[in-house]
């Protein structure tokens, strides 16, 4: 069966740390892969794509890597800081037209 | 506008009833689509518009859910004879083709 896997865990660290957050996903093809910020009660805030034919993307302090051999996109914040905490959804682009199915979200926490 | 807007932004119902929601996409982007996001879970896909025409309604629950889109702008998402089960929050979206995804901040539905 197709699943999109990402940790139900929140992932607490340190300002000013890496926070590194994982993709998995099985039966899937995807030409291309995206990442969203969601804060609660607000709808989701797109951040990067990034193509079956790149294996990485850069943004300001955030970088996603995408290896379609491991099926596993990594998704990192470098330099991190409080205001960065939020859920983080990755989607799949599965379809014509830019459907995107979406894993259930990693929250990460940055603390002081 | 500037971004995605949504109407209303609460929606209190009683079962049986019908509700209409209403999604604003910004001006110019040529997809919409529909997302259901219950308390503590990922987006559930319902729907894409690509100019008026819905290529991809597989995410519709049942034949109680209906979506148009007129004038390659509004969309209303029609849920008849609500359940109590159809509470969440309803998301729309709207981009550019392949790019990422714009949301509104959704119409929390909450049936009684």
């Amino acid at each position: 069966s197709q699943k999109i896997e990402q940790n139900s865990e929140a992932l607490n660290i340190q300002e000013g740390k890496t926070a590194t957050l994982t993709c998995n996903y099985t039966n899937y093809s995807p030409a291309y892969l995206q990442w969203y910020r969601q804060d609660p009660g607000r709808g989701p805030v797109f951040l990067l794509l990034i193509r079956e034919n790149e294996k990485e993307k850069r943004k300001e302090r955030l970088k996603v890597t995408f290896d379609t051999t491991l099926k596993q996109s990594l998704f990192h914040i470098t330099a991190s800081q409080p205001a960065d905490s939020a859920t983080y959804l990755c989607a799949l682009g599965t379809g014509g037209g830019n459907k995107l199915t979406f894993g259930t979200g990693t929250q990460l926490k940055v603390e002081l | 506008g500037a971004g995605v807007s949504q109407s209303p932004s609460n929606k209190v119902t009683e079962k049986g009833k019908d509700v209409e929601l209403r999604c604003d996409p910004i001006s110019g982007h040529t997809a919409l689509y529909w997302y259901r996001q219950r308390l503590g879970q990922g987006l559930e896909f319902l729907i894409y518009f690509q100019g008026n025409s819905a290529p991809d309604k597989s995410g519709l629950p049942s034949d109680r859910f209906s979506a148009e889109r007129t004038g390659e702008s509004v969309s209303t998402l029609t849920i008849q004879r609500t359940q109590q089960e159809d509470s969440a929050v309803y998301l729309c979206a709207s981009s550019p083709p392949y790019k990422g995804q714009f949301f509104g901040p959704g119409t929390r539905l909450t049936v009684l």
